[in-house]
C-alpha cells in the first residue's frame, strides 16, 4: 500500500521567499505531525495535528511557520520570510491513532541560499 | 525539551555479529518507545515498539530491552548484515503522542 507521500523531495529557495511543502498521509490515518531534521541530528518536533485541528504546536520555531490540515488528510507546511536557517530535512508522519507508531515520509530536503 | 541520548555516537560491527544500540532517556513518565532505522536519504523506518509496561520484546532479528529503573532502552540486531548499516534512533512519548528522539547511532557493519 502507499506510504507517506512528501512533495516536493528537494526544494532550493532564495532567502526571503515562501514557500510550501505538502504531505499527503497514510490513508485513513487521523494523526498526523510535521519534524524537522537537520545534519547529523533526530528529528525535531514541529506540530501535531488529530484530524484538521492542530493539537500541539509547541515546536514551530516561529510565526515564520505555519501549518493546515484542512479536510483531515492532506497537509501542508507554510514558511514565510524564509531563512538560511531553515535549511533542513522536514518530515512528515501519520499514525493511525494515538500511542502507535508514526510512518514517516522520505521527507523534503529545503535549501535556503 | 526532553532528552533522549545515545551512549554511543558511531558503531562498528562484523557481519554476522550481534549490535547493541544504547538509548538512555529522562522522562520517567515516558510509556511508550520506539527504535526506527534511518538510511541514508529517506525518512526514519519503524523497526520495534516497546510499552512501559513490558521490559523485552522481539521482533525478526532484533529485540527491545528496557529498563525503567535506570531510564534505559537497547536494541538488539541478531547475527548482523550489510543491509543493517544505517542510524538507529530511539523515541519517546510521554505527552499526547509527541515523540522526541535521540541523536542517533551510526552502524558500521563490515564484511
Amino acid at each position: 500500500g502507499a506510504g507517506v507521500s512528501q512533495t516536493p523531495s528537494n526544494k532550493v529557495t532564495e532567502k526571503g521567499k515562501y514557500v510550501e511543502l505538502r504531505c499527503d498521509p497514510i490513508s485513513g490515518h487521523t494523526a498526523l505531525y510535521w519534524y524537522r531534521q537537520s545534519l547529523g541530528q533526530g528529528p525535531e518536533f514541529l506540530i501535531y495535528f488529530q484530524g484538521t485541528g492542530a493539537a500541539d504546536d509547541s515546536g514551530l520555531p516561529n510565526d515564520r511557520f505555519f501549518a493546515v490540515r484542512p479536510e483531515g488528510s492532506v497537509s501542508t507546511l507554510k514558511i514565510q520570510r524564509t531563512e538560511r536557517g531553515d535549511s533542513a530535512v522536514y518530515l512528515c508522519a501519520s499514525s493511525l491513532q494515538t500511542e502507535s507508531p508514526l510512518h514517516f515520509g522520505n521527507g523534503t530536503r529545503l535549501t535556503v541560499t | 525539551g526532553e532528552s533522549v541520548g545515545l551512549h554511543l555516537p558511531t558503531l562498528s560491527v562484523q557481519e554476522g555479529d550481534n549490535s547493541i544500540i544504547n538509548c538512555a532517556y529522562s522522562n520517567s513518565a515516558s510509556d511508550y518507545f520506539i527504535w526506527y532505522k534511518q538510511e541514508s536519504g529517506k525518512g526514519p523506518q519503524f523497526i520495534i515498539d516497546i510499552r512501559s509496561n513490558m521490559d523485552k520484546r522481539q521482533g525478526q532479528r532484533v529485540t527491545v530491552l528496557l529498563n525503567k529503573t535506570v531510564k534505559h532502552l537497547s536494541l538488539q540486531i541478531a547475527a548482523t548484515q550489510p543491509g543493517d548499516s544505517a542510524v538507529y534512533f530511539c523515541a519517546e512519548n510521554n505527552n499526547f503522542n509527541k515523540f522526541y528522539f535521540g541523536s542517533g547511532t551510526k552502524l558500521n557493519v563490515k564484511p
